[in-house]
């Protein structure tokens, strides 16, 4: 059923480090690669995403990378912050119907 | 705060019992989508409607279903409940259900079978 694969599962890291969760697909119809962070009690809410016509897209501190050939894409966190503790799970979806999501990363900062 | 609103935000019920999860979408917005969301499945979409009609559905349970009003509020029907439906469920919406869009996350409904 798990179209995508995210790991690891948890990580931490200290302030100022730049976690990278990684992603794999399996499905090449997939058109849409979106990056969702949660925290406690709350929905998930878009944080970057990405078509698999380019290869890297960044805003602010954070980016992705997609590798089309291999199906894989990753976020990094660059200078992460205490605050950027939540859950973080990558997503593909074609035609926006049918969202895969990844089982999630819980990421911790220290500060 | 999404603008996707949710309630109840909690709910607890027994087994066999049948409830109704109401969720009204950001205004403007057309399609909205159906989430489970457990410890063992993860996030797992459940249906998604378009301006009243159904337009996908994922692993939606039989016992489940679901309807998009012309004011474009959706409910969530889960009947039969057993303790494995215990679950947090969320509703997005998003402007035209399409490829590329965001879509928006409400604050999600906890269910408790007891």
């Amino acid at each position: 059923q798990q179209q995508v694969k995210q790991s690891p599962q948890s990580l931490i890291v200290q302030k100022g480090g730049i976690p990278i969760i990684n992603c794999a697909y399996e499905n090449t119809a997939f058109d849409y690669f979106p990056w969702y962070q949660q925290f406690p009690g709350k929905g998930p809410a878009l944080l970057i995403a990405i078509r698999p016509d380019v290869s890297e897209k960044k805003e602010g501190r954070f980016t992705i990378s997609f590798n089309k050939s291999a199906k894989q894409f990753s976020l990094h966190i660059m200078d992460s912050q205490p605050g950027d503790s939540a859950t973080y799970f990558c997503a593909a979806s074609y035609n926006n119907n049918d969202m895969r999501f990844g089982a999630g990363t819980r990421l911790t900062v220290k500060p | 705060d999404s603008g996707v609103t949710q309630t109840p935000k909690h709910l607890i019920t027994a087994t066999g019992q049948r409830v109704t999860l109401r969720c009204s979408p950001r205004s403007g917005d057309l399609s909205v989508y159906w989430y489970q969301q457990s410890l063992d499945q993860g996030l797992q979409f459940l249906i998604q409607y378009y301006n009243g009609e159904e337009r996908a559905k994922g692993n939606i349970l039989e016992r489940f279903s679901a309807q998009q009003f012309p004011d474009l509020h959706s409910e969530l029907n889960l009947s039969s409940l057993e303790l494995g439906d215990s679950a947090l469920y969320f509703c997005a919406s998003s402007v035209d259900g399409l490829g590329g869009e965001t879509q928006y996350f409400g604050p999600g409904t906890r269910l408790l079978v007891l």
